[in-house]
């Protein structure tokens, strides 16, 4: 079963817009929380990542927002641009006993209206 | 530049046939390798975690006879697909890292090879 749930499946937004996705999780002893993002054909690139122990970080136009309690985090894109068309994975894992063997979402496809 | 070097990037093969997948890691030792597999416009689903010099570890209804791993060094794992049939046609990943744990090293993923089975 889908150990992280992710939403909405895809999204328009036009350009200059603000793209918001958001996964939820079941699983506590996650630990570590990432964002990758794929065009076609290609491997997924780590976008930004969170840990547990802070609410929010910013890198550039994403930002990820993280609610510990209600289990829930969400990827927020600003100023949208065309070139950001892709689909957007969330991921989880429990970094200290498996480095890395992450939990995907189901993704979201991203598309910016110029 | 790319980190993690996957090859062939699409490979055709007839049905019966097997395929080799080739995942290096281009300046840093991978003590562990992860491969992936991801069917059209869904997520990727961990098939199984490789570590040098260490037997695979298969997740759940992955046939380990079918999708034979290899990490025989610390910078090359191989996936095999085994006598291939058109239902394993798909985008098949891998991911890397110097782990995090040690080194605080992040992820790398390849940029996939597309498998298609005729």
């Amino acid at each position: 079963q889908q150990q992280v749930k992710q939403s909405p499946q895809s999204l328009i937004v036009q350009k200059g817009g603000i793209s918001i996705i958001n996964c939820a999780y079941e699983n506590t002893a996650f630990d570590y929380f990432p964002w990758y993002q794929q065009f076609p054909g290609k491997g997924p690139a780590l976008l930004i990542a969170i840990r547990p122990d802070v609410s929010e970080k910013k890198e550039g136009r994403f930002t990820i927002s993280f609610n510990k309690s209600a289990k829930q985090f969400s990827l927020h894109i600003m100023d949208s641009q065309p070139g950001d068309s892709a689909t957007y994975f969330c991921a989880a894992s429990i970094m200290v006993f498996s480095d890395y063997k992450l939990s995907f979402g189901a993704g979201t496809t991203v598309t910016v209206r110029a | 530049g790319a980190v993690v070097s996957q090859h062939p990037s699409w490979v055709i093969c007839k049905s019966g046939t097997s395929v080799k997948i080739e995942c290096r890691s281009l300046d840093f030792q991978a003590t562990t390798m992860f491969w992936y597999r991801q069917f059209p416009k869904q997520s990727l689903m961990l098939m199984a975690t490789s570590n040098e010099g260490s037997k695979a570890t298969y997740e759940q209804g992955v046939e380990k006879d079918k999708f034979l791993i290899n990490h025989a060094s610390l910078t090359l794992s191989t996936l095999t697909v085994t006598s291939a049939h058109p239902e394993d046609s798909s985008f098949y990943i891998c991911s890397s890292s110097a782990g995090f744990s040690t080194n605080n090293s992040p992820l790398h993923f390849g940029n996939g090879t597309r498998l298609t089975v005729t």
